[in-house]
């Protein structure tokens, strides 16, 4: 079956760095993959989408590698911040050819920065 | 979030009463799904829908089931509840299946 790994410890890293996150997955070959926010009590929030044929996806502080040979994305936060400071979750679309967008996530990386 | 809303936001319920979440979306998205999620398990998919009257499974559907009689509204209902289903249940809409999702803000269900 479809596995998603992320790293299940929590990241403590200092305000001004830049987070890496890692996701890692098995048994599949995504078309593409995503990554959101969650912050406590609330729903996720889409931040990136970067597809199979992308190595590189940017958006502000945010960088996102995706290399479907090592089947692996990695999750940048430049400049880190304290508001940055959050539940980051990545999914990989499992819906094959009938693209109806059915995700598995996986269970999420805790980042604190700290000031 | 804007643009979905689920309900009601916190219920505590008797195991083998039946539940019914709501969730109502103002996008005209074709794409809906319920999540539920757990520590330890992180978001699984129950169900989606694909556009009206058209639904189908997802990892954890048993015990589970859904309507869309119109594009705005998808409802999860819990036949009989247990006790394992006490979790926060989560609603999302795409617009296509390959956009990302939009979450509503969740539904805590307690079933004891």
């Amino acid at each position: 079956s479809q596995k998603i790994e992320q790293n299940s410890e929590a990241l403590n890293i200092q305000e001004g760095k830049t987070a890496t996150l890692t996701c890692n997955y098995t048994n599949y070959s995504p078309a593409y993959l995503q990554w959101y926010r969650q912050d406590p009590g609330r729903g996720p929030v889409f931040l990136l989408l970067i597809r199979e044929n992308e190595k590189e996806k940017r958006k502000e502080r945010l960088k996102v590698t995706f290399d479907t040979t090592l089947k692996q994305s990695l999750f940048h936060i430049t400049a880190s911040q304290p508001a940055d400071s959050a539940t980051y979750l990545c999914a990989l679309d499992i819906s094959l050819s009938s693209n109806t967008g059915k995700l598995i996530f996986g269970q999420g990386t805790t980042l604190q920065v700290k000031p | 979030d804007a643009g979905i809303t689920q309900s009601p936001r916190h219920k505590v319920t008797e195991t083998g009463t039946p539940v019914t979440l709501r969730c109502h979306q103002t996008e005209n998205h074709r794409y809906m799904y319920w999540y539920r999620q757990d520590p330890g398990h992180g978001l699984r998919l129950i169900h989606y829908s694909y556009g009206v009257k058209d639904t189908d499974k997802g990892e954890v559907s048993d015990g589970y089931s859904v309507s869309r009689s119109k594009t705005e509204d998808f409802l999860l209902t819990l036949e009989s509840a247990t006790s394992s289903q006490t979790s926060v249940y989560f609603c999302a809409i795409s617009e296509r299946g390959s956009y990302g999702y939009t979450f509503g803000s969740g539904t805590r269900l307690t079933v004891v």
